[in-house]
């Protein structure tokens, strides 16, 4: 049994430099979901993809954050520019859309900014 | 939004029973009531939902108050394993947003 993996799960990266993560959902759900999550908090949502159509951003979704998924399978989600304010972890989740929609979640990935 | 609210901590010991309690006074009558909990340096993890009848599974059963307006998370054989920060999420079943909404949820600690 696969489930939600994301690569990689550390990143350490100087600021201003564009970093890039993978995400690969359970290979029948058609939804995936990026949240990201610092420390103490809940995860927070950022966006979320049916298929290759992304359906909802939040307003935490800056302009240098983009995340893609091509062809409805696994997804990235890019930052360019990094600022240490974008230290955190950042979880991908997949699910089947019917009524409960229970999200399955990765192991997430850590990014450190310095 | 629908809010939730649970204690910021509890404390159990291990093999008893734990009942962590969530509070959502403003649920309205399309939210399903869901759990996840996040054990350390993991993704959450599904635990439960329901939506207004007590609900059983391998992890756990969720008791729902008649008025909805709270429900009861019961671990019913507390083990170290199950230490993690447990998060009461309510989701509206008719659409619109499809996102998660956690709060800060509640750090459970299970004592030897």
């Amino acid at each position: 049994d696969t489930g939600v993996s994301q690569d990689p799960r550390h990143k350490i990266t100087k600021r201003g430099q564009n970093v890039t993560f993978r995400c690969d959902p359970i290979s029948e759900h058609n939804r995936l979901y990026w949240y990201r999550q610092t420390l103490g908090q809940g995860p927070e949502f950022l966006t979320y993809f049916q298929n290759e159509a992304q359906l909802e951003k939040s307003r935490l979704l800056s302009d240098r954050f983009s995340a893609e998924r091509p062809k409805g399978s696994f997804s990235t989600l890019e930052i360019q520019r990094t600022e240490q304010g974008d230290s955190a972890m950042y979880l991908c989740a997949s699910s089947f859309k019917r009524e409960s929609d229970t999200q399955y979640f990765g192991p997430g990935t850590r990014l450190t900014v310095l | 939004d629908a809010k939730t609210t649970q204690p910021n901590s509890m404390e159990s010991n291990e093999e008893e029973p734990v009942h962590l309690p969530c509070n959502h006074s403003t649920i309205s009558g399309t939210d399903y009531i869901h759990w996840y909990r996040q054990l350390p340096s993991q993704g959450p993890e599904y635990v439960i939902h329901g939506l207004t009848s007590n609900v059983n599974n391998r992890m756990a059963s969720l008791a729902i108050a008649e008025d909805r307006k709270s429900s009861t998370l019961i671990l019913h054989r507390a083990t170290l394993r199950d230490a993690a920060v447990y998060y009461c999420i309510l989701r509206d079943r008719e659409g619109g947003s499809e996102k998660l909404v956690f709060g800060k949820g509640m750090k459970l600690t299970v004592n030897p």
